[in-house]
């Protein structure tokens, strides 16, 4: 199975930052990587499809980069609305699998 | 509008069984890849299972986890997705989401989640 590694799992952040989301494949999945976006309470929202493309209807301050084993999520500018947790996920190979998540909170 | 509504679960004991619905709406619910993902009280995401469409003669794949005790099943026409889960274990208490794939470049991306069903599983 392809284990995803998400880093930090935690981070406090203030609203306006910068904030780059790391999660690391334990091999190569190409580009096919997911991330989403998850508050309480609510179903999981797709932010980033195929490592880099951004879902229709998502703000363009996030972002997503990398290939085979390393990709980010940057948000440019944290908003209120941002606060939430990340995860991403692998779609290369079955099982299908999730990184453990970042829990994004205001500092 | 695209809306996918879970529905069947509840409170189980240890080796019973339980039956999930996903109600989809707002798409031709025929020609997608529908996957169940699940998530345990105040733990990540995990993916259950996927049917795969007519087309691709409705096969399906499962997470090891669950595999011979859950079946993913589809009936197009009356659009609805269902998880049918057998020799439930404590440790399969989640809430269960469906979701809707959309065809990427060669893979299959979950671009809309219904609201999610809490599956209990306790004695």
């Amino acid at each position: 199975d392809i284990q995803l590694t998400q880093s930090p799992s935690f981070l406090s952040a203030s609203v306006g930052d910068r904030v780059t989301i790391t999660c690391r494949a334990s091999q190569g999945i190409s580009s096919y990587l997911a991330w989403y976006q998850e508050k309480p309470g609510k179903a999981p929202k797709l932010l980033i499809y195929a490592a880099s493309t951004l879902q229709s209807g998502v703000p363009s301050r996030f972002s997503g980069s990398g290939s085979g084993t390393e990709f980010t999520l940057t948000i440019s500018s944290l908003q209120p609305e941002d606060f939430a947790t990340y995860y991403c996920q692998q779609l290369n190979s079955y099982p299908l699998t999730f990184g453990g998540g970042t829990k994004v909170e205001i500092k | 509008e695209v809306q996918l509504v879970e529905s069947g679960g509840g409170l189980v004991q240890p080796g019973g069984s339980l039956r999930l619905s996903c109600a989809a709406s707002g798409f031709i619910f025929s020609d997608h890849y529908m996957d169940w993902v699940r998530q345990a009280p105040g733990k990540g995401l995990e993916w259950v299972g996927r049917s795969r469409n007519k087309a691709n003669s409705y096969t399906t794949e499962y997470a090891a986890s669950v595999k011979g005790r859950f079946t993913i099943s589809r009936d197009d026409s009356k659009n609805s997705l269902f998880l049918q889960m057998n020799s439930l274990k404590t440790e399969d208490t989640a809430v269960y989401y469906c979701t809707r794939n959309i065809a990427v470049a060669g893979t299959f991306y979950f671009d809309y989640w219904g609201q999610g069903t809490l599956v209990t599983v306790s004695s």
